[in-house]
């Protein structure tokens, strides 16, 4: 299995740029979460899905963010107009419940808005 | 907010057995206790969990105390790819992960 796999790995952009990452999760998880980490605030849960429908977006910042799970292989975040302060590492990860102990995350995808 | 203390940082010896405590004194009986850890630029990966029995696997044992409030995870043999941030987190099936600031362990040589 080839894992959480994320993309981009690192994105660079300007302040007021749309920004768009992917996660692919792993086959057969039905669970999936979207995870932001900073210096500052740690780990930070922002949505999670659960069979490819938002159940909690509580931790999404405000509605510049948005999530969407179109089919179960498939997740994006986005983030439009981009601000410095959303410059983090963003990180997928899914389970095979929701209820299951192993989060299985990707590498992250570094964003860095100028 | 986390519902667990952990100390800031730690340092262990290559091949000495690594002992990261973790204080969790409001712990609920349907709440597990959850270690992961997160090397440098990679995402958190899964340790071993626990409600009150001690447990073990490849990676690890956790120890966690009779009444509850507090655990041990143990690396017995550490290695300098053990180095990394350590997450003891407190869960009920059904909850989120709630990742504190948890533990940097520093394995030397």
């Amino acid at each position: 299995d080839a894992g959480v796999i994320q993309s981009p790995r690192h994105e660079v952009t300007e302040m007021g740029q749309e920004v768009t990452l992917r996660c692919k999760p792993i086959s057969g998880h039905n669970s999936l979460f979207w995870y932001r980490q900073t210096m500052m605030r740690g780990l930070e849960l922002l949505i999670y899905f659960n069979n490819n429908v938002p159940i909690d977006d509580s931790g999404m910042p405000e509605d510049r963010f948005s999530a969407k799970m179109p089919n179960a292989s498939f997740s994006t975040l986005k983030i439009q107009p981009s601000e410095p302060r959303d410059s983090a590492v963003y990180f997928c990860a899914s389970s095979l419940t929701r209820d299951r102990e192993e989060l299985f995350f990707g590498e992250g995808s570094r964003l860095t808005v100028l | 907010d986390a519902k667990t203390t952990q100390p800031t940082s730690m340092d262990c010896a290559e091949g000495r057995a690594a002992n990261l405590p973790c204080n969790h004194s409001t712990i609920s009986g349907n709440e597990y206790v959850y270690w992961y850890r997160q090397i440098h630029s990679q995402g958190p990966q899964y340790i071993i969990h626990g409600l009150k029995n001690n447990e073990t696997n490849e990676m690890a044992s956790l120890i966690i105390t009779e009444d509850r409030k507090s655990s041990t995870l143990i690396l017995p043999h550490a290695t300098l790819r053990d180095t990394a941030v350590y997450y003891c987190i407190v869960r009920a099936y059904g909850q989120n992960f709630v990742f504190g600031p948890g533990t940097r362990l520093s394995v030397l040589p």
